[in-house]
Order: C-alpha cells, then sequence, then structure tokens
C-alpha cells in the first residue's frame, strides 16, 4: 500500500527556517516524482515544485523559487522541502504527493504539514 | 502560468441532483486536465485525469469531459458523501496551476 507520512505540525518565528519531510512506502521511491503543494487557509492550491528521486533532478514554480528547495534521501526513501525566510504568507498546509508518470497526476497524497509562522 | 477559472465557487444542491462544475484555461491545454476531491480535513485525492479518465476507487457517478480551453465534471445522483471542494488542474506545462475550487454543499 502507498503511503506518504509527512511530518508534524511546526510553529516558527518569522525570518526562520523549516524543513518538512515526507516518508514514502509501498513502492520503488525512486521511480517516481514527487510534487509538493501548498494550501493557505480559505484559499487554492498552489504548486510548488517536484522533484524526481533517482537522479535530484527538480522542477520550481517561479513563485517559490527562493523560498522553497527540494531534496531527497533515497536510503530512508524521504523527500524533504525546506523553506526559509519565513513571514506570515508562508503559514499554510503543504502536501507532499506523488506523480503518477502515466497518470500525469497527483495519485498520491501526503496528510499535510501545517506551518504557522508567528513570533 | 496558464490560469484555471473554475465557477461557480460554491453550489449547493440536493440529495439525487446532477451537479456540473466547469473550468476554462487561459489556453488550449490539448485536454492535459485533472481534478481533485478534497473533503473536509482529508487530502485531496485524484478523481479525473486526463480529461474525461475516472481514477481508481473513485465512483462512476463522477465524470469528466471537454476539450481545448473548456472543462467540466459532472455528479450524477448527488450522495452526501460528495460534500467537499473540487479543483481543477493544469498539466500541460509547469506550473501546474490549480482553480480556485468549487465548495459542494447538500441542501
Amino acid at each position: 500500500e502507498v503511503q506518504l507520512q509527512q511530518s508534524g505540525p511546526e510553529l516558527v518565528k518569522p525570518g526562520a527556517s523549516v524543513k518538512i519531510s515526507c516518508k514514502a512506502s509501498g513502492y520503488t521511491f525512486t521511480d517516481y516524482n514527487m510534487h509538493w503543494v501548498k494550501q493557505s487557509h480559505g484559499k487554492s492550491l498552489e504548486w510548488i515544485g517536484y522533484i524526481y528521486p533517482y537522479n535530484g533532478g527538480t522542477g520550481y514554480n517561479q513563485k517559490f523559487k527562493s523560498k522553497a528547495t527540494l531534496t531527497v534521501d533515497n536510503s530512508s526513501s524521504t523527500a524533504y522541502m525546506e523553506l526559509r525566510s519565513l513571514t506570515s504568507e508562508d503559514s499554510a498546509v503543504y502536501y507532499c504527493a506523488r506523480e503518477s508518470l502515466w497518470l500525469r497526476a497527483m495519485d498520491y497524497w501526503g496528510q499535510g504539514t501545517s506551518v504557522t509562522v508567528s513570533s | 502560468d496558464i490560469q484555471m477559472t473554475q465557477s461557480p465557487a460554491s453550489l449547493s444542491a440536493s440529495v439525487g441532483e446532477t451537479v456540473t462544475i466547469t473550468c476554462g484555461a487561459s489556453e488550449n491545454i490539448y485536454g492535459a486536465l485533472n481534478w481533485y476531491q478534497r473533503k473536509q480535513g482529508k487530502s485531496p485525492q485524484l478523481l479525473i485525469y486526463g480529461a474525461t479518465n475516472l481514477a481508481d476507487g473513485m465512483s462512476s457517478r463522477f465524470s469528466g469531459s471537454g476539450s481545448g480551453r473548456q472543462y467540466s465534471l459532472k455528479i450524477s445522483s448527488l450522495h452526501p458523501d460528495d460534500v467537499a471542494t473540487y479543483y481543477c488542474q493544469n498539466v500541460l506545462s509547469t506550473p501546474w496551476t490549480f482553480g480556485g475550487g468549487t465548495k459542494l454543499e447538500i441542501k
């Protein structure tokens, strides 16, 4: 069974950084792109970017290019997203989601990680 | 970036009714369009991919159609369990943009 288990909620101060994890199980981690999506309270979904674990290749939404860094640890089948220089605008729920390459869609999603930026 | 515009933003219908949600793209996306369902407190779930294909495990009461710039999601014989927010997504080119969402409620 495919599962994406994300790290727990974060409360961080403005200007700080945070690193969220997404541990995959039930499939070959390196075979599928991993995407990250932001959902601010009351707003729609925003695509942040993706990483291809096989070679670490990435693609970013230009809007998040200076905000987010995507990495992976293939030895533990874990994807990471680091968010830096946090402001209140970064308070949101962040999801990781696996891309099914033949469907060109996000077929499995993590449970979401809540990030709250507050002093 | 390709802009995705969904309508209506919210929708209230009765059990058993058929409802349709529309999604317009700012340019031709050649059927590279997905729909997701997000229930309150849950993660989004893939509903329709490639504009018309039902994702595994999803009810056949859901169907997708459209081409070019205009797409729609139809929900037949509405069930209480269909209460959710529905999102369309462009996957023709990055950034993979989402529509604003349609919140479906039961009367």
